[in-house]
């Protein structure tokens, strides 16, 4: 499966302050998804990462929000915008190649907003 | 709207001990069921379903899906407290990869 690298891995972050998160695969992949996983919480879908296009949201996110970028195949950020304490979780980059293939996932980001 | 609920929510085993997890699931449109294991941030995969009746098996861990009943087990024997993780159910029933998560099962292998 391919190689999915998300950085930063974790960091602390003031209030009203933004964070970048990268994902870099080591292969072209066809989806990429952007999950959140709250304290104690399973994990929810935040949006799909569409190539050359405006990201896909699910209900209850937006664009102003969790501004995402993919400028290509291989990589895609997710930024998360005036932060507040609520947005401490895990964000993950997740990889598939479409029909009856699984998901796979980076290694997470821990956020935690103070 | 989709659903998908795991139980137990968490549970406490000894070592060589074996378990079973549950996952049920209402959604409108099924394509694959899938689990994974999940001990710090990352989700591992471990399995997927797409066909009833068809046990899936690795080493210890096995699953198998019943789509007419709506439901999957994971089965983990002789435990080891390297298994000690939350798993995950998840459901695909969008097009393209999109899955629905349930809450998942805690398992704690004591030595």
């Amino acid at each position: 499966s391919a190689v999915i690298s998300q950085k930063p891995s974790r960091d602390i972050c003031q209030r009203g302050t933004s964070l970048t998160i990268q994902c870099q695969v080591d292969s072209q992949v066809t989806m990429m998804f952007w999950y959140r996983q709250q304290p104690g919480q399973s994990l929810t879908l935040i949006a799909t990462a569409n190539q050359g296009s405006e990201a896909t949201y699910e209900s209850g996110f937006v664009i102003d929000k969790f501004p995402i970028s993919r400028p290509n195949l291989t990589f895609s950020t997710l930024t998360v915008s005036n932060m507040s304490p609520e947005d401490s979780s895990i964000y993950l980059c997740s990889v598939g190649q479409g029909y009856n293939s699984p998901l796979h996932f980076g290694n997470g980001t821990r956020l935690t907003v103070t | 709207e989709d659903k998908v609920v795991q139980s137990p929510l968490s549970l406490v085993v000894h070592e060589g001990d074996t378990v079973t997890l549950n996952c049920s699931y209402e959604v409108t449109n099924f394509r694959s069921l899938l689990w994974y294991k999940q001990e710090k941030k990352a989700p591992t995969f471990l399995f997927m379903l797409t066909s009833s009746g068809i046990e899936k098996k690795s080493g210890r861990l096995s699953s198998i899906l019943d789509k007419k009943e709506l439901f999957s087990i994971l089965n983990i024997t002789a435990t080891q407290t390297g298994d000690s993780a939350v798993y995950l159910c998840a459901v695909e029933a969008r097009a393209g990869n999109m899955l629905t998560f349930g809450g998942g099962t805690r398992l704690m292998v004591k030595p």
